[in-house]
């Protein structure tokens, strides 16, 4: 039915705070995936979830963000100790899978996060 | 490894002329190429794929765009702009093995004048 879902659609938050993001993927979508869109700049890949596999984590910036997917559903992208420079839009798209096809990603309408 | 590279940042073009969107890709592997487009306070949106068939491909919209492997490039094109048209629009490169997730360009603003 409905597309990929994120809450917050806003995120405001001091700088050392720690935040959760929300990803709803489409429903029987198997792979998951967290970009990072920063002001002017193109998407930048963070993590990849296909499945009951191990995670893809070769695009997170530091070891301050992790994410999980539970279920194999719903994913968490979670930055630690926010700084300045975590100020985005953080995108998430899922698509069907299965690894080796070109099954086209689908993308939720991202949570702008702002760290003062 | 891949990279994809989209020339101009900023386009303007008048209501009913050619749109010319540019991109050349890099790639190890032969690829498969996406065109997204994106208006404000919003995700991206599919506008066509291509995936080793036909090399001109026809997307939303009245978009198209030519695989040329020559040239490394996947230009987007529309005869004729409308108004709303205006939006980023992404070019972006995946492979059939290694890494799943999309290298993009770092977009184009189209801007569409009366």
């Amino acid at each position: 039915g409905a597309g990929v879902s994120q809450s917050p659609s806003n995120k405001v938050t001091e700088k050392g705070k720690d935040v959760e993001l929300r990803c709803d993927p489409i429903s029987g979508h198997t792979a998951l995936y967290w970009y990072r869109q920063s002001l002017g700049q193109g998407l930048e890949f963070l993590i990849y979830f296909q499945g009951n596999s191990a995670p893809d984590k070769s695009g997170l910036p530091s070891d301050r963000f992790s994410a999980e997917r539970t279920g194999g559903s719903v994913s968490t992208l979670t930055i630690q100790r926010t700084q300045q420079e975590d100020s985005a839009v953080y995108l998430c798209a899922s698509s069907l899978g299965p690894p080796g096809s070109t099954d086209t990603q689908y993308f939720g309408p991202g949570t702008r996060l702002t760290v003062l | 490894a891949q990279s994809v590279t989209q020339l101009g940042s900023h386009v303007s073009v008048s209501e009913g002329a050619l749109v010319l969107l540019r991109c050349n890709y890099s790639s190890s592997v032969p690829p498969y190429l996406f065109w997204y487009v994106q208006y404000p306070n919003q995700g991206l949106q599919l506008l066509l794929k291509y995936t080793s068939a036909a090399t001109l491909v026809k997307g939303i919209n009245g978009f198209e765009a030519e695989f040329k492997k020559s040239e490394t490039s996947f230009h987007l094109t529309k005869p004729s702009a409308h108004m709303s048209d205006a939006a980023e629009y992404f070019c972006a490169v995946g492979a059939y093995t290694g890494r799943r997730a999309l290298t993009f360009g770092s977009g184009t603003r189209l801007q569409v004048q009366p």
